[in-house]
């Protein structure tokens, strides 16, 4: 099992620039996640889907879209970057189904840059 | 509301010494809590979990936490420290019921820092 597999593993933006972080996961968890890390923050969540065909916003949605294609794959578009965007990005997947499973599992991260 | 407050941005031991890394939450119900580790330039790794057995809980390499219901505490210790626990750790809490089952709650971390 590959686990989760984020693409790509950098990027460099300028400013209004748009770009799709693409996850995907094969451990067919039903909840998939995208967080954002700045330094001295720990990490805070962008958009979540509970299941394939759901999504929700988290902390900080703004400037961000998503997509749960499949029960796999769950993509974060970045429509017009802006340089407050410049972070690491991690997708995290999670059978959430009773308590003792909602350990989420995460990608090796994205780290974007928005000059 | 659910929140976790780890009480130590940066600790530095020396190796062979203890680790102590302190984090407290808050919760409406009855939480999970993990601890996980990210390594330099790497994603995150699960170093251990409660939820609601054993209020010990013992994790990968030599760590331990210990959930304190009454302190609202959840602790990370080591007996040992190894120059390869050096990186940061975060705190975390989900909700085990309610519209918020699964989302997680992140401490900013402790960046545990270990010398020779």
């Amino acid at each position: 099992n590959a686990g989760v597999t984020q693409t790509p593993k950098f990027q460099v933006l300028k400013t209004g620039q748009s770009m799709t972080l693409q996850c995907a996961q094969d451990m067919n968890h039903n909840s998939m996640y995208w967080y954002r890390q700045d330094p001295g923050m720990g990490l805070r969540l962008i958009y979540y889907s509970a299941s394939e065909g759901t999504t929700d916003k988290g902390e900080v949605p703004n400037g961000y879209n998503v997509s749960r294609l499949n029960k796999r794959e769950f993509s974060l578009r970045l429509e017009s970057a802006a340089p407050s965007q410049t972070s690491v990005y991690f997708c995290a997947s999670s059978y959430t189904g009773t308590p003792s499973y909602n350990e989420q599992f995460f990608g090796p991260g994205t780290r974007l840059t928005v000059l | 509301a659910q929140s976790v407050t780890q009480l130590d941005s940066h600790v530095s031991v020396s190796e062979g010494t203890p680790v102590l890394l302190r984090c407290n939450y808050s919760s409406s119900y009855s939480p999970s809590l993990f601890w996980y580790v990210q390594h330099p330039n790497k994603g995150l790794q699960l170093l251990l979990k409660y939820t609601s057995a054993a209020t010990l809980v013992k994790g990968i390499n030599g760590f331990e936490a210990e959930f304190k219901k009454s302190e609202t505490s959840f602790h990370l210790t080591k007996p040992s420290a190894h120059m390869s626990d050096a990186a940061e750790y975060f705190c975390v809490v989900s909700e085990v019921r309610g519209s918020t089952l699964g989302r997680l709650y992140f401490g900013r971390g402790t960046q545990l820092t270990v010398w020779p």
